[in-house]
């Protein structure tokens, strides 16, 4: 079955800093999503990346897909308090309507 | 619009209880998705319903899991004979004809105590 991988796990920043987090899978990547979590809440969808080489932004969130490495990668710009949260990234298993989760990155931005 | 909502926020029950949890899709979404989520852990994938039927429930632990969609809209989770390893938030997702993106609902946290 397919895995995916998140670094770093936990990750501390100061507010205004720049940061990355990556999603390596174990199997070819057919579209690759990436939700935030807040505790006690939801999911929330942020992007949804279907084709090698694409990148997607929303605000200052830029996420880019590389089908080769069977990676993607969540890029944070001048980050603030209200990006803090657990990053997950999400794929479909080969074949079929479930997504399989990473374990998430755990974002905490210092003010 | 209204999200997809779940219900109760949290249930606290003993061992060996019976469950059951609610989930309100967005109105006219025909995918409904059921996954449990352990701390620390990313979301795992239960049961997936296109319409009424369970189109895959290959995610139930056992036996002792069911859910159903009788008018394919709203899905009861339920869980018989609890177990304290039950213990998770239950999250519920729908889309919507032909597209790929699952909006969550807030979930439910369960204890078995």
């Amino acid at each position: 079955s397919q895995e995916l991988e998140q670094s770093p796990q936990s990750l501390i920043v100061q507010e205004g800093k720049n940061l990355t987090i990556n999603c390596t899978s174990s199997k070819t990547l057919y579209g690759l999503y990436w939700y935030k979590q807040k505790y006690g809440e939801g999911l929330i969808f942020l992007m949804m990346l279907q084709k090698g080489g694409e990148e997607k932004s929303h605000e200052k969130i830029t996420a880019k897909l590389d089908e080769k490495k069977q990676q993607s990668s969540l890029h944070i710009t001048a980050s603030q308090p209200s990006h803090a949260g657990i990053y997950l990234c999400g794929a479909f298993q080969g074949g079929s309507e479930k997504l399989v989760f990473g374990k998430g990155t755990k974002l905490t931005v210092n003010p | 619009g209204a999200g997809v909502s779940q219900t109760p926020s949290n249930k606290v029950t003993e061992k060996g209880k019976y469950v059951e949890l609610r989930c309100d899709p967005i109105s006219g979404h025909t995918a409904l998705y059921w996954y449990r989520q352990s701390l620390g852990q990313g979301p795992e994938f239960l049961i997936y319903f296109q319409g009424t039927g369970a189109a895959d429930d290959s995610g139930l632990p056992n036996d002792r899991f069911f859910a159903v969609r009788p008018e394919g809209s709203v899905s009861t989770l339920k869980i018989q004979r609890t177990e304290r390893g039950d213990s998770a938030v239950y999250l519920c997702a729908s889309s919507p004809a032909g597209q790929y993106e699952q909006y969550f609902g807030p979930g439910t946290r369960l204890t078995v105590t």
